[in-house]
């Protein structure tokens, strides 16, 4: 059974840099593509990009400029970097497998909630 | 910046069946999937592949896609069912984008 346990700092200024990282336990890590994707509160789900086990990326246009996903295969563990953060980056981040492709997005960690202020 | 669009409520009686939308230009070239979110929880994978379960998801759960709507239904809807629902599309364009959700209540 895939388990993804993600973690980071929850409470951030406004210009800091936010850093999380997210550990697969069970399953394989490789051959497939990990997702980052976070939810503003009372609002929807947001793809912020995906990464495989090669270090290849796709980002959100949209965050494109400020994010930076990165992958250790040696400890199966994805990280993700956004920086400059503002206000309007307040929201539950979660790890997930899956993205590009038909399978859809199957397991998803527990979330992590980010909290952007001053 | 391509979303697809999806109605923010749908109510239904216990019993009944729920259809839930989902709106996109040329959604019918995409892969579609669905995720059912309950409050407090992380998504849940409902259907991949435009109209495939995984395995656990009940049979009351189906999909279909054509032209540039895909649908979820719902059959015999239960209580448990009430949830936020939400499309997903993938291309090789814009890789993964999620539709804006919808409430689905039951009354």
């Amino acid at each position: 059974q895939v388990q993804l346990q993600q973690w980071g700092a929850g409470l951030l200024k406004p210009s800091e840099t936010l850093s999380l990282t997210c550990a697969v336990n069970g399953g394989s890590f490789s051959g497939y593509y990990w997702s980052w994707i976070r939810q503003s509160p009372g609002k929807g789900l947001e793809w912020i990009g995906e990464i495989n086990e090669s270090g290849s990326t796709h980002y959100n246009p949209s965050l494109k400029s400020r994010v930076t996903m990165s992958a250790d295969t040696s400890k199966k563990q994805l990280s993700l970097t956004v920086r400059s953060l503002t206000a309007a980056d307040t929201a539950v981040y979660y790890c997930a497998r899956g993205g590009s492709g038909w399978h859809g997005i199957d397991y998803w960690g527990q979330g992590t909630q980010v909290t952007v202020s001053s | 910046s391509y979303e697809p669009a999806q109605s923010p409520s749908v109510s239904v009686s216990p019993g009944q069946t729920a259809n839930i939308s989902c709106s996109g230009d040329q959604l019918g070239n995409r892969y579609v999937s669905w995720y059912q979110q309950k409050p407090g929880q992380s998504p849940i994978l409902l259907i991949f592949h435009d109209s495939e379960r995984p395995s656990g998801i009940p049979d009351r759960f189906s999909a279909s896609t054509s032209g540039n709507t895909a649908t979820l239904t719902i059959s015999g809807t239960q209580a448990m069912d009430e949830a936020d629902y939400y499309c997903q599309a993938w291309d090789t364009r814009n890789y993964v984008v999620f539709g804006g959700g919808t409430k689905l209540t039951v009354l």
